[in-house]
Order: C-alpha cells, then sequence, then structure tokens
C-alpha cells in the first residue's frame, strides 16, 4: 500500500505570513493524484487542492500552492498571507489512477497555528 | 453549491448494539466511501461502493460492517455489534466522474 508522510505534527505561523507544510509519499506508480485537505475543528474534511501527477505545472487556488517534485515523491503545500480562519489540521493524501482504486491514503496530518 | 450529508452528527450507543450512520451524498455521484478517524489519528479507509457493490474493502471492513444503498439517495454504514475500539468519527464521501472526493461533516460514534 501507498503511505503517505507528513513530518511536521505541528507548525505555527504569523498571520499575514508564508507557511510550508511537507509531505512525502511512497509509490511505484507514475499516474496518480494528491490532496490536500484541511480539518478544522469542526472535524469536517474539506479539499483545499489537488494535483494530477502527469501534471508538471503546480496547483494554485487563491492564497494556497503546491510545489509538487515527482522525482522526489514530495508534495508540500504553501499557504501564503495566513489568516486566522486558516488554523487546522492538514491532511496530504494520495491516490492512485489505476481503475478500480479509488480510495485516498492520508498522512497522519499537521496542526497549524496561525499567531495573531 | 451541492454537499454531502451524514446523519446523526453524534452517536451514542452501547457496546454490542448495532448501529446505522447514514449519509446521502451528492447526487449525481456515482462512487460512495466510508472513511473513520480515531481520534487523534488519521484518516483511514474503509470501503468503497460502486454500481450498487463493494469495489474495494480494507482490513478493518471485517463481517461486522456492511453498506447498503437501499434507495436512490441514502448511502448506509451498518456496525453489527459495535466495539468499544469502534469509537471512531465516520466520513461519507462521493465522487462522480472527476477524482475528486468530496466528505460529509461527519459522524462522532461513541462506544460506551
Amino acid at each position: 500500500a501507498q503511505t503517505v508522510t507528513q513530518s511536521q505534527p505541528e507548525m505555527s505561523v504569523q498571520e499575514a505570513e508564508t507557511v510550508t507544510l511537507s509531505c512525502t509519499y511512497d509509490t511505484s506508480e507514475s499516474d496518480y493524484y494528491l490532496f490536500w485537505y484541511k480539518q478544522p475543528p469542526s472535524r469536517q474534511m474539506i479539499l483545499v487542492i489537488r494535483q494530477e501527477a502527469y501534471k508538471q505545472q503546480n496547483a494554485t487556488e487563491n492564497r494556497f500552492s503546491v510545489n509538487f517534485q515527482k522525482a522526489a515523491k514530495s508534495f508540500s503545500l504553501k499557504i501564503s498571507d495566513s489568516q486566522l480562519g486558516d488554523a487546522a489540521m492538514y491532511f496530504c493524501a494520495y491516490r492512485s489512477s489505476r481503475a478500480g482504486a479509488n480510495n485516498l491514503f492520508f498522512g497522519t496530518g499537521t496542526r497549524l497555528t496561525v499567531i495573531p | 453549491e451541492p454537499e454531502v450529508t451524514q446523519t446523526p452528527s453524534h452517536q451514542v450507543t452501547q457496546m454490542g448494539q448495532e448501529v446505522i450512520l447514514r449519509c446521502v451524498p451528492i447526487s449525481n455521484h456515482l462512487y460512495f466511501y466510508w472513511y473513520r478517524q480515531i481520534l487523534g489519528q488519521k484518516v483511514e479507509f474503509l470501503v468503497s461502493f460502486y454500481n450498487n457493490e463493494i469495489s474495494e474493502k480494507s482490513e478493518i471492513f471485517d463481517d461486522q460492517f456492511s453498506v447498503e444503498r437501499p434507495d436512490g439517495s441514502n448511502f448506509t454504514l451498518k456496525i453489527r455489534s459495535t466495539k468499544l475500539e469502534d469509537s471512531a468519527m465516520y466520513f461519507c464521501a462521493s465522487r462522480g466522474d472527476s477524482y475528486e472526493q468530496y466528505f460529509g461533516p461527519g459522524t462522532r460514534l461513541t462506544v460506551t
């Protein structure tokens, strides 16, 4: 099974500053999908950003962007201009592109604190 | 914007009792999933469901678990005889033609 590793259990950032959350994964597949999910205190899982492995261009969604390094199997999330509402657990997830292999593999998460 | 809904938001049950967790996926989605998250741990895949049958399941999804799509809108997870270690947050997710899974708000299951 694929493994997803988030080596930073906790991170903090000053409001309006930029923070980068790390994620690495292990796979023998060449085509797959990667995601970042946000889980606020309400515990709902909210999709933040997604990346297809076949795309070289890094995905961007407003203040959220990724640094996808396929050879290094690294998928970090950058949050710019951090806001208090960004405080949450962030989970990196992997999904195979194989037919029938639909499930997501999650990392252990990074708790982000935003300091006013 | 369409969203996945789950009921109840919190369920308390006694060990050995049966529970049914309910989900209403996004209406035009075809793929359905259950995940669980034990407090303080990562989210783990339980089962995926497509075309009225299980397409994939994890080791966690043993004979105590079952899923059903009883009508055109609901997707349920049944735990036949709950154990203390079944206490967790249970998330339903659905997917349409794209590869993105959309999660519901979760059901917190507490087994006493």
